[in-house]
């Protein structure tokens, strides 16, 4: 099975930088996916890393290092509409033909003026 | 449609009865996923339907709780006799059903409100 571990809570100021963790253990790991959930919503597709190294999109960028089981979210540039929860997610390839995805708790982002 | 649809979206029931949540997701995707959400918590598993293979149940938490998809589309999980520890967000979502194909994304749909009184 999978352990997903993320920070529940983190406050940032608007206009700073940001990074939120996340280590996970999974036997056949097939890729991790960054989400966003605003409050009431449903969760929005980040980000999805399966190779080492950091990917880049705008303000927000991911990096996955899989020989240490970690992945962070780094979000520039704070703005306020960047509350929300951020769900860190693994792919694995032994989990039922490898199309499941497992979800970490989430971390909660509070960005303040 | 556009995106994955879910009704109703916001569900309020006695304790002991019976609830139906759909799900419309999005056309030509033939995984669909079904996940509870309490307040303040993560996403937990519950239900995984691949085309016509039996589906996953493996994250059902009782079995007051069943799901059914009907002609590879439309979804439908039912709680029955249902306590107040169901009370929670039940979110639905689809993806192309790619076996393998690491970077297949779900798309979520909006989630039913459930409160039991």
């Amino acid at each position: 099975g999978q352990n997903i571990d993320q920070p529940t809570e983190m406050t940032a100021t608007e206009g700073a930088i940001v990074q939120i963790n996340c280590t996970y253990q999974t036997s056949g790991f097939n890729g991790l996916f960054w989400y966003q959930q605003h409050a009431g919503e449903a969760p929005t597709f980040l980000s999805y890393n399966v190779l080492d190294g950091l990917e880049e999109k705008g303000r927000f960028s991911s990096f996955l290092s899989r020989s240490k089981g970690y992945s962070y979210l780094l979000l520039k540039e704070l703005q306020m509409k960047d509350s929300a929860s951020y769900l860190c997610a693994v792919r694995d390839r032994d989990n039922n033909a490898g199309n499941m995805l497992t979800f970490g708790g989430g971390t909660r982002l509070m960005v303040k003026p | 449609g556009a995106g994955v649809s879910q009704s109703p979206s916001n569900k309020v029931t006695e304790k002991g009865k019976d609830v139906e949540l759909r799900c419309d997701p999005i056309s030509g995707h033939t995984a669909l996923y079904w996940y509870r959400q309490s307040l303040g918590q993560g996403l937990e598993f519950l239900i995984y339907f691949q085309g016509n293979s039996a589906p996953d149940k493996s994250g059902l938490p009782s079995d007051r709780f069943s799901a059914e998809r009907t002609g590879g589309s439309v979804s439908t999980l039912t709680i029955q006799r249902t306590q107040q520890e169901d009370s929670a967000v039940y979110l639905c979502a689809s993806s192309l059903g790619a076996n393998g194909l690491a970077k297949e994304t779900q798309y979520f749909g909006p989630g039913t409100r459930l409160l039991v009184l």
